[in-house]
């Protein structure tokens, strides 16, 4: 079956100006996963769905940092006025329903390389 | 707080050479331990993980032994191919947390 997709795969922007990231997890997949990977550093989580609830946004770094998931499918990452700082690859991930305390395998998306001028 | 420390890359090797990516953690309680690995192009992939004390993961001919007195996770591979060229990120998943903490990752790129 299909696997999670990231759209835009790049995205050019302007400082100051808004961007919205999409990310289409596997079906079946309750919990959705958003990370940022700075160049020659892992991910770095941002903020964790449990449906269509955010269940930990702890790690979105300000208030211009947002995101969505209205169904409990498609999520999107919105960031407003950008800046330079932002540039990063943006990854994406689900897995099945965590419980238990037990870690239920992520399946990331390839991420969307957003870079701001 | 979590945090993983990884050797700094680039790692290169002939293909057929033994491969070892030094993983230490720092965590409260037990975690649980993994190796991700990302191929160019595509996202990162769980590549094996171990959930206990002593617990030796395993996939693809990579092994990654848990232990807990050394506080590390050294990923080793007894002949590597150039398919193996990729980036390896090690992480840890707290007890209860479903949210990974990852090292900075290490570059390993395989010569014919």
């Amino acid at each position: 079956g299909a696997g999670v997709s990231q759209t835009p795969s790049n995205k050019v922007t302007e400082k100051g100006k808004y961007v919205e990231l999409r990310c289409d997890p596997i079906s079946g997949h309750t919990a959705l996963y958003w990370y940022r990977q700075s160049l020659g550093q892992g991910p770095e989580f941002l903020i964790y769905f449990q449906g269509t609830g955010a269940a930990d946004d702890s790690g979105l770094p300000n208030d211009r940092f947002f995101a969505v998931r209205p169904e409990g499918s498609v999520s999107t990452l919105k960031i407003q006025r950008t800046e330079r700082g932002d540039s990063a690859v943006y990854l994406c991930a689900s897995s099945l329903t965590p419980s238990g305390g037990s870690y239920n395998e992520q399946f990331f998306g390839p991420g969307t390389r957003l870079t701001v001028l | 707080g979590n945090s993983v420390t990884q050797m700094e890359g680039p790692v290169t090797l002939s293909e057929e050479a033994f491969l070892t990516i030094n993983c230490t953690y720092t965590a409260t309680g037990y975690p649980s331990l993994f190796w991700y690995v990302q191929y160019p192009g595509e996202g990162l992939q769980l590549l094996l993980k171990a959930t206990k004390a002593d617990d030796k993961g395993s996939n693809k001919g990579f092994e990654a032994t848990y232990r807990k007195e050394t506080t590390s996770f050294h990923l080793e591979k007894g002949s590597v191919q150039v398919s193996d060229s990729a980036v390896y990120f090690c992480a840890l998943s707290g007890r209860g947390s479903y949210i990974p903490t990852f090292g900075r990752g290490t570059s390993l790129i395989v010569h014919p």
